[in-house]
């Protein structure tokens, strides 16, 4: 059950797109489309913006998207905005019923 | 609206015990599965354990596994998390979280804070 590695931090200009990345390996990313990903602004609690690798919830802007290849998932935030700055995590099944998240990455809009 | 209230948190002891509870409404609760994540004062989140609908199955992250016990009341619609022998590594703020469907978590409660100190 080792976490899933995520870049400490990325940033961006108003605008811009970013990507952050999330690695796992055969046993969680890499064997099951069941990657999420979720934005925590400070004190408040975890928002589900992407789950099953690609898909949005509802009320998710269309500028937050995922995928994956191999054992690596990505989330792309494009047009950055002002309140796009947060953390953000993945998370994976890993089989046993088992979930592990990543170690989160800080965003910055510059 | 679905609405997860986290109790029970608090300061305890190295070695003592502490159960959260978390109120759940909103949703037909009997028909989720249910999560704990813990995070850590300025650390990540950290998947503790998961409890399917009917109790009948539950899963724990190594770090807690024999020391702590999930379960759920669904006459109630509550969840509960029984934490034995804590530890100061035990120390997070922990979520009470719906399971959405392929292992997502669409909803999640306020937090409430463990703190295991001397």
């Amino acid at each position: 059950q080792s976490a899933l590695t995520q870049p400490p931090s990325a940033s961006g200009s108003p605008g811009q797109s970013v990507t952050i990345s999330c690695t796992g390996t055969s046993s969680d990313v890499g064997g099951y489309n069941y990657v999420s990903w979720y934005q925590q602004h400070p004190g408040k609690a975890p928002k589900l913006m992407i789950s099953e690798v690609s898909e949005r919830p509802s009320g998710v802007p269309d500028r937050f998207s995922g995928s994956k290849s191999g054992n690596t998932a990505s989330l792309t935030v494009s047009g950055l905005q002002a309140e796009d700055e947060a953390d953000y995590y993945c998370s994976s099944y890993a089989g046993s019923n088992n979930l592990v998240f990543g170690g989160g990455t800080k965003l910055t809009v510059l | 609206e679905v609405q997860l209230v986290e109790s029970g948190g608090g300061l305890v002891q190295p070695g003592g015990s502490l159960r959260l509870s978390c109120a759940t409404s909103g949703f037909t609760f009997s028909g989720y599965w249910m999560h704990w994540v813990r995070q850590a004062p300025g650390k990540g989140l950290v998947w503790v354990s998961v409890i399917n609908h009917d109790g009948s199955m539950t899963s724990y992250a190594d770090s807690v596994k024999g020391r702590f016990t999930i379960s759920r009341d669904n006459a109630k619609n509550t969840l509960y998390l029984q934490m034995n022998s804590l530890r100061v590594e035990d120390t997070a703020v922990y979520y009470c979280a719906r399971a959405a469907r392929n292992w997502g978590i669409d909803y999640w409660g306020q937090g409430t804070l463990v703190t295991v100190s001397s």
